[in-house]
């Protein structure tokens, strides 16, 4: 079966790191552009990042609110993709989705996993 | 970064009857390709976002025919035949043109 399926999350104190793993099957992370959205408590859809796929060179591509303290990365082997997220903020309280990025489209996406960041 | 705005906000829509949702965004989305990277998706209550258009009118595997996208440039419409009680949730555009990619602020549908 073709999905996704995120975890990590949890509350963490302002300043503070955590990592999100988004594990993929039926398919490899490493074809496809894996991108990061996420969702405020009772807001809307917030893009977070990608990482380009194998082929376009593995790149990494942020949103303002994140360049700098998040770092978007991949294991092939695992065939896991990764949100590093360092200096965690309370406004990064969200879920958090990973989708899979085909053609400018997102056509596969996570169950999603929620962050607090909370003292 | 591209500016995605959607109306109405909300809409409430009686069974069986038809509803639109206009996308706007402050550039062209067509791409030196050609393509306009125009996509739709549907957040249903609890569940994640699911893709039901991509570049404008394509409807994604497993979309039913009740749904149909048109526009270009910078103007789009989501369009449903006949609302069904499974078609309740929010409705976000999103542009595939550029990074940032950015979402429009969503349409959110229910029944009367």
């Amino acid at each position: 079966e073709v999905q996704l399926v995120e975890s990590g999350g949890g509350l963490v104190q302002p300043g503070r790191s955590l990592t999100l793993s988004c594990a993929a099957s039926g398919f490899s992370v490493g074809d496809y552009a894996m991108t990061w959205v996420r969702q405020a408590p009772g807001k809307g859809l917030e893009w977070v990042g990608l990482i380009r796929s194998k082929s376009y060179g593995g790149t990494t591509d942020y949103a303002a609110s994140v360049r700098g303290r998040f770092t978007i990365s991949r294991d092939d082997s695992k065939n896991i993709a990764y949100l590093r997220m360092n200096y965690l903020r309370t406004e990064d309280t969200a879920v958090y989705y990973c989708a899979r990025s085909f053609e400018r489209r997102l056509d596969l996406w996570g169950q999603g996993i929620l962050v607090v960041v909370s003292s | 970064e591209i500016v995605m705005t959607q109306t109405p906000l909300s809409l409430s829509v009686t069974p069986g009857q038809p509803a639109s949702i206009s996308c706007k965004s402050s550039q062209s989305l067509q791409d030196r390709d050609g393509r306009t990277y125009l996509s739709w998706y549907l957040q249903k209550p609890g569940q994640p976002p699911q893709l039901l258009m991509y570049e404008v009118y394509n409807r994604f595997s497993g979309v039913p025919d009740t749904f149909s996208g048109s526009g270009s440039g910078t103007d789009f419409t989501l369009e449903i035949s006949r609302v069904e009680a499974e078609d309740v949730g929010v409705y976000y555009c999103m542009q595939g043109l550029q990074n940032p990619r950015t979402f429009g602020p969503g349409t959110k549908v229910d029944l009367k």
